[in-house]
Order: structure tokens, then sequence, then C-alpha cells
């Protein structure tokens, strides 16, 4: 089983739609979560943490269940520029080798006029 | 004023070839790592040092040597170069060991022919 899963998509949405990735993680162990961006033929960026309680940031929502071992991403109203790879990462812990980021394959998502 | 720059872009080689890719920060950062990236997207730590000392070594050949003269600086040198060491090689930096948001280059796009 692979330690971070995603669907990979492709995802092709209109302009104006509501999309949402999901990503889960086979470490219980894991402490911290984040969702990064990557263009095409580009670096990764980070797009937001995701913490227990849910976070927002402008069209952007992450949501975090540590029962289920499970990440989402919400993105609303998408824009053509929300065209991307989206890469869900996991930090193991705080300590050695633990504290590396471990990522998703990524979810691609293409936005439509 | 690029935050973390990587040289080459891209490196073309033959097998059994001994190549190097270079690494810098301009921001200041303590932690740097090297990441590989494969045909199918998967994101991999290979190494992580902090103020110029290995703290993560992944499994990874030993054909991979990496070298941190100051904590600017990171680079990656691979001998006997195989078919299977192309990919995308990226450089990153964090503020600190925590890593909590990490800045990558544009990356290394290595093709052994």
């Amino acid at each position: 089983r692979k330690e971070v899963e995603q669907d990979p998509g492709p995802f092709n949405v209109p302009e104006g739609a509501t999309v949402a990735f999901n990503c889960t993680y086979s470490n219980s162990a894991s402490q911290s979560f984040f969702w990064y961006r990557q263009d095409c033929r580009k670096e990764p960026k980070l797009l937001m943490s995701v913490y227990s309680s849910g976070n927002e940031d402008g069209r952007f929502t992450a949501q975090l269940n540590r029962a289920s071992q499970y990440i989402s991403l919400l993105i609303r109203d998408s824009k053509l520029s929300d065209s991307a790879t989206y890469l869900c990462v996991v930090r193991g812990g705080t300590s050695g080798s633990a504290r590396q980021l471990t990522f998703g394959s990524g979810t691609q998502l293409t936005v439509l006029p | 004023d690029t935050a973390v720059s990587q040289t080459p872009k891209y490196l073309v080689t033959q097998m059994g070839n001994d190549k190097s890719i270079k690494c810098e920060q301009n921001l200041g950062h303590d932690t740097m790592y090297w990441y590989k990236q494969d045909s199918k997207k998967f994101l991999k730590i290979m190494f992580s040092y902090n103020n110029k000392e290995l703290i993560i070594n992944e499994t990874v050949p030993n054909r991979f040597s990496p070298k941190s003269p100051d904590k600017a600086h990171l680079n990656l040198h691979i001998n006997s170069l195989e078919l299977g060491d192309s990919a995308v090689y990226f450089c990153a930096s964090s503020q600190d060991i925590s890593g909590y948001e990490q800045f990558f280059g544009p990356g290394t796009r290595l093709t052994v022919l």
C-alpha cells in the first residue's frame, strides 16, 4: 500500500464548478498535512496546510479526518488558472527521517472554459 | 532574485557518464533537500542537509553523492549514470529542519540515453 494515495484523475471540470479531491495516508502517526500545487513542467508550491479543525483559504477548503486517515481539498468556483496537479503531502513526525515530506502522486485538474 | 535555483535545467547524457547538478538558495534557509520525480510523477526524497550536515539519506544507490559546501548550496553528483536515473530532480529548501514549507527549485530534467 502506498504511503499517500490519491485519485490521479484527470478531473476535467467547467469554469465555476466545485471540485473535490481526496487523499488517504497509511501512517497513523503522521503529524502534519499539506496540499501542494504543481503546474505542468514546473516545481511544486505549497497551496495550504491542513489542520484538524479544517481550514479555508478563499475558494479552497481543506479537511482532515484523522480517524479515517483521510484528507480532502475542495475548490469552489474553479478558475482556468486552477488547472494544475494537486499533491497531497504528509509529514510523519518531528524527529529523524519522520520529518520528511511524503508526496502523493497527485491529482490532475483541468478547468475548461 | 530567484529563491532556489538549479543548474542545468536540462541534462542529456549517455549511460555510464558522471554528471553533477548544482543548487543554490538565497532565502537564508538552514535546510536543503534533493527530490527525484519519476515518470509516474511520484516525488521522492533522496537527501536532506541541515546546516551542511546530512540528516536524511533515503535508500538511494551510492552512485548518488550529495555535497553541501555551505548552507546555501547543495550539489548532487551522479556516477555511472543508468537509464533508470532519467527523471526530474528537484532541489528544495526550508527555513529549518521542521520543513513545514519547502521551496522548490525549477528542477533539472535528466535524460540518460
